[in-house]
């Protein structure tokens, strides 16, 4: 069974940084490329950034292109964000996803809010 | 960036009824290599999304085939029949042909 599990999430001051997790397990990680996707609290999806199964390319939204880096490391199944300059737009609930055809397989999300 | 634009924001159906989505892209979702990258999700209260149809009809693992998808280039469709309560929640199409990834506003959907 797939099973995605986000950690890191929490309460952080504008301007700080925070990492957020991800454990993977069911599949082959290291054969698939990888998504974070943001929930704002009411709101609907929004694709944070994708990196390739081999971590060679990243994708990035515009809003978040220099402060947000996504990574990974596939001896341990697990999927990466590093999150700094934060601001207070950023607060939202962040699933990690498997990439492919669609994104297959969601985490049950780790909400970050950012507030002083 | 391409914009994903669903209709209606919210529906009301009763229970065994059948109700249908549309999903309207600003570009053409045919990639390069002649796949079309549409999907369907489904988020239930609470829960994360969960895909539903992938490549405009392509049911998921699990997934009933009451859940159906339709159309090319721009426009599709998601439908619904027999909807039972297990359907309720706010359904998203989304494109995975060019980045940024982008999803539509989603529609809920609601008991009559």
């Amino acid at each position: 069974e797939v099973q995605l599990v986000e950690s890191g999430g929490g309460l952080v001051q504008p301007g700080r940084s925070m990492k957020l997790s991800c454990a993977a397990s069911g599949f082959t990680f290291s054969n698939y490329g990888m998504a974070w996707v943001r929930q704002a609290p009411t709101k609907g999806l929004e694709w944070v950034a994708t990196i390739s199964y081999d971590g060679s390319s990243t994708y990035y939204r515009d809003s978040v292109k220099g402060r947000f880096t996504i990574s990974r490391d596939n001896a341990k199944s697990t999927l990466y964000l590093q999150m700094n300059s934060l601001r207070s737009e950023d607060t939202a609930t962040y699933y990690c996803t498997r990439e492919g055809a669609a994104l297959a397989y969601w985490g049950q999300g780790t909400l970050v809010t950012v507030s002083s | 960036d391409v914009v994903m634009t669903q209709t209606p924001v919210s529906l009301s159906v009763s229970l065994g009824g059948q109700v249908s989505i549309s999903c309207r892209s600003s570009q053409s979702l045919v990639h390069n290599n002649g796949n079309t990258y549409l999907s369907w999700y489904l988020q239930k209260p609470g829960q994360s999304p969960q895909l539903l149809i992938y490549k405009v009809s392509n049911r998921f693992s699990g997934i009933s085939d009451r859940f159906s998808g339709s159309g090319s280039g721009t426009d599709f469709t998601l439908k619904i029949s027999r909807v039972e309560p297990d359907d309720l929640g706010v359904y998203y199409c989304g494109q995975g042909t060019q980045y940024p990834r982008t999803f539509g506003g989603g529609t809920k959907l609601e008991l009559k």
